[in-house]
C-alpha cells in the first residue's frame, strides 16, 4: 500500500540545517519531492530525486534517499526565517490508473532568530 | 505565462448545497489531481484524471463528482452527501509521462459551509 509519513512540527534557530525526514511504504516509487507550502498558498517544488539516486544537492538543499530503508530526508542548509513553511514529501507511483502522486502529512518548520 | 488557476480563492457553502471548484490549466499537461488539505493531515487524493474523459477515484472520493470534458479543465463538484467539505482544495497538474518530473499546483480554494 501507500502511506507517506512525517513528523509534525521542526523548529531550529536561524543559521543552524535543518533536517526534515519523510518515510514511505511503496517502492516502486518513480520519484520523490520536495514541495513548500507558505500560508494560503499552494505548493511550490522545492527539489526532486529519481528513485535510482542516493543524493542530490541543489544550492541549499540537499536531498537523501535510503531506499532500502525507504527514508527521504530534506537538509536545509543555513535556514533562514523566510524557510518557515510547511515542508510536503510526496512520491510518484505508477498504477493501473497512471501516474498518481501520494503526499506526506507535511513537517511545520518554524525558524527563530 | 502558463500556469493553473483555481478560483474562487474563498467560497462559501451552505448546508446542503453542492458547490463547483475551478481548475484551468494552460500548461498542456495531460494529467490533472484534486487534492483536500486539512491541518494536521496533509493532502489527500480525492480524484485524478490522465487524459480527457477519463477520471479514477483517490483516496477519499466519497461526496465528491469531477469532470474532464477539455484538455484544460477540471472541475470538482462538493455535493451534499461530503459529511465535511469545509477545508483547503488544491488542484494540480502534470505531463503524463513519466519524463515529468514536477506537479504544478494552483493557489488553492477554501471552502467553508455555513
Amino acid at each position: 500500500g501507500e502511506d507517506v509519513e512525517q513528523s509534525l512540527f521542526l523548529s531550529v534557530r536561524e543559521g543552524d540545517s535543518s533536517v526534515i525526514n519523510c518515510t514511505y511504504t511503496d517502492s516502486s516509487s518513480t520519484y520523490l519531492y520536495w514541495y513548500k507550502q507558505e500560508p494560503g498558498a499552494g505548493l511550490q517544488l522545492l527539489t526532486y530525486i529519481f528513485s535510482n539516486m542516493d543524493m542530490k544537492q541543489d544550492q541549499r538543499l540537499t536531498v537523501l534517499l535510503n531506499k532500502k530503508d525507504k527514508h527521504l530526508s530534506l537538509r536545509i542548509a543555513d535556514t533562514q526565517t523566510g524557510d518557515s513553511a510547511i515542508y510536503f514529501c510526496a512520491e510518484r507511483l505508477l498504477t493501473g490508473g497512471g501516474n498518481k502522486l501520494t503526499f506526506g502529512t507535511g513537517t511545520q518548520l518554524k525558524v527563530e532568530l | 505565462d502558463g500556469g493553473i488557476t483555481q478560483s474562487p480563492k474563498y467560497l462559501f457553502r451552505k448546508e446542503g448545497q453542492n458547490v463547483t471548484l475551478s481548475c484551468e490549466q494552460n500548461l498542456n499537461h495531460d494529467a490533472m489531481y484534486w487534492y483536500r488539505q486539512d491541518p494536521g493531515q496533509g493532502l489527500r487524493l480525492i480524484y485524478y484524471s490522465q487524459i480527457v474523459n477519463d477520471f479514477q477515484k483517490g483516496d477519499i472520493a466519497e461526496g465528491y463528482s469531477v469532470s474532464r470534458e477539455k484538455k484544460e479543465s477540471f472541475p470538482l463538484t462538493v455535493t451534499s452527501a461530503q459529511k465535511n467539505p469545509t477545508a483547503f482544495y488544491l488542484c494540480a497538474s502534470t505531463l503524463r509521462g513519466e519524463v515529468d518530473r514536477e506537479a504544478f499546483f494552483g493557489q488553492g480554494t477554501r471552502l467553508t459551509v455555513v
